[in-house]
């Protein structure tokens, strides 16, 4: 079935520590989100990617990085500058454009 | 960014009861969508409207793109325990990624 992979679902962090967030998917599409979610904030953006090799910072880029080998796939990066990482991580794929979002089933992130 | 607002932020409803909410904004969109998300899960899309004044139903929900383009509103008729979850807005304007709302947390009594 055609779909977006993310895995883990649940991770820990220790202080420090780099941990990356895996996101694949199989539908073809060319644009890739990441998003973090914390309790009442909604969605916001961290990075999007339309292509391969390519990618753009959203609204809360600092202390993350992504990157974009494959089209399939757009792994995130939580790096020790992010201060505050314990939040629910979704990625998301489009075709183009940026409408019609389909989302992963999210990663929960926690700092041990 | 851009912000929309979305309200209410949550809602306490008995079963059988219908529910509105809506989402505004100070900019125009061309595209409004709402998504539903279950707990610990990812949003799933549920309406997508692309024409100022377009009504659209999927089942006991329907959903409005307002007339000024600035403003949607999603309601939900007789309601039943499994709708409830976070219902978020979103607006897509030109060439930049998706706007969401900070979502309206829905809980229905049996």
């Amino acid at each position: 079935d055609g779909g977006i992979t993310q895995s883990p679902k649940y991770l820990f962090r220790k202080e420090g520590q780099n941990v990356t967030l895996s996101c694949e998917q199989n539908l073809n599409h060319d644009a890739m989100y990441w998003y973090r979610q914390d309790p009442g904030q909604g969605l916001r953006l961290i990075y999007y990617s339309q292509i391969v090799n390519d990618f753009q910072k959203g609204d809360i880029a600092e202390g993350y990085s992504v990157s974009r080998e494959k089209k399939e796939s757009f792994p995130l990066t939580v790096t020790s500058a992010q201060k505050n990482p314990t939040a629910f991580y979704l990625c998301a794929s489009t075709m183009t454009g940026h409408e019609k979002l389909f989302f992963g089933s999210g990663t929960q992130l926690s700092v041990l | 960014g851009q912000q929309l607002n979305q309200s209410p932020q949550s809602m306490f409803i008995q079963e059988g009861e219908d529910v509105s909410m809506n989402c505004t904004s100070s900019s125009i969109f061309n595209t409004w969508l709402w998504y539903k998300q279950d707990p610990g899960e990812g949003p799933v899309l549920l309406i997508a409207l692309y024409k100022a004044g377009e009504l659209t139903s999927n089942g006991r929900l329907t959903a409005q793109f307002g007339i000024t383009r600035k403003d949607s509103f999603l309601n939900i008729s007789a309601s039943i325990p499994s709708d409830v979850g976070i219902y978020f807005c979103a607006g897509e304007s030109g060439n930049t990624p998706l706007v969401f709302g900070k979502g309206t947390r829905l809980s229905v009594i049996a």
